[in-house]
């Protein structure tokens, strides 16, 4: 089972931020925060990673709390073409990941 | 380009038939996956491979089998195709689960 909980859907404007939240309560010290993203008719594609500190590529931005049990992927400019399902995980580095439902979003023109 | 290939993007089978689902990577990864994707019910794991001739079952592999031989290529294979097996198919690899890149798909029809 997923160890991770999305919303199901958001709506952001584009140019603005997309702020995509994901609970994972239960998590373990070993284990990590990734976030993938799925385009329609396409396979995942991944997004970026974290265990405690927050990160930065140059794709997104991902803030995780202080007592890691949730985490905040940030895409600060969001164009159409973001328009996916973002799916957050939670696993150790040698585990297998286990895909959620995840957060479908749609950028509004 | 870092590259996962999978065979077919589209494949018609018969019941009973025995199909075989190819994917090759070209990263020199260690780990490969597939997994089976259908409306409401997400990414299920059916397979993984940490190594050349070692595998792992996922949530759902009943009904299928895998082979890897080389370390490059991961096949999927379902002995006595059904209908309920019709669904998106996706093969990915990974070094350590550092970054996991993702094939296109295979949409297998089981009529």
């Amino acid at each position: 089972d997923a160890k991770t909980t999305q919303p199901p859907s958001m709506d952001c404007a584009e140019g603005r931020a997309a702020n995509l939240p994901c609970n994972h309560s239960t998590i373990s010290g070993n284990e990590y925060v990734y976030w993938y993203r799925q385009i329609h008719s396409q396979g995942p594609q991944y997004i970026i990673h974290g265990l405690k500190n927050n990160e930065t590529n140059e794709m997104a931005s991902l803030i995780i709390t202080e007592d890691r049990k949730s985490s905040t992927l940030i895409l600060p400019h969001a164009t159409l073409r973001d328009t996916a399902v973002y799916y957050c995980i939670v696993s150790r580095k040698d585990d297998k990941i286990i895909f959620g439902k995840g957060t479908r979003l749609h950028i509004l023109p | 380009d870092v590259k996962v290939t999978q065979s077919s993007r589209y494949l018609v089978k018969r019941t009973g038939e025995k199909v075989f689902l190819e994917c090759v990577q070209d990263m020199d990864h260690e780990n490969m996956f597939w997994y089976r994707q259908d409306p409401g019910l997400g990414l299920r794991l059916i397979y993984f491979s940490y190594d050349v001739k070692m595998k792992e079952k996922g949530d759902i592999p009943e009904g299928y089998s895998v082979s890897r031989e080389k370390k490059e290529r991961f096949s999927l294979i379902l002995e006595s195709a059904s209908t309920n097996q019709t669904s998106m198919y996706l093969c990915a690899s990974s070094l350590f689960w550092e970054e996991a890149f993702f094939g296109q798909g295979t949409r297998l029809t089981v009529v």
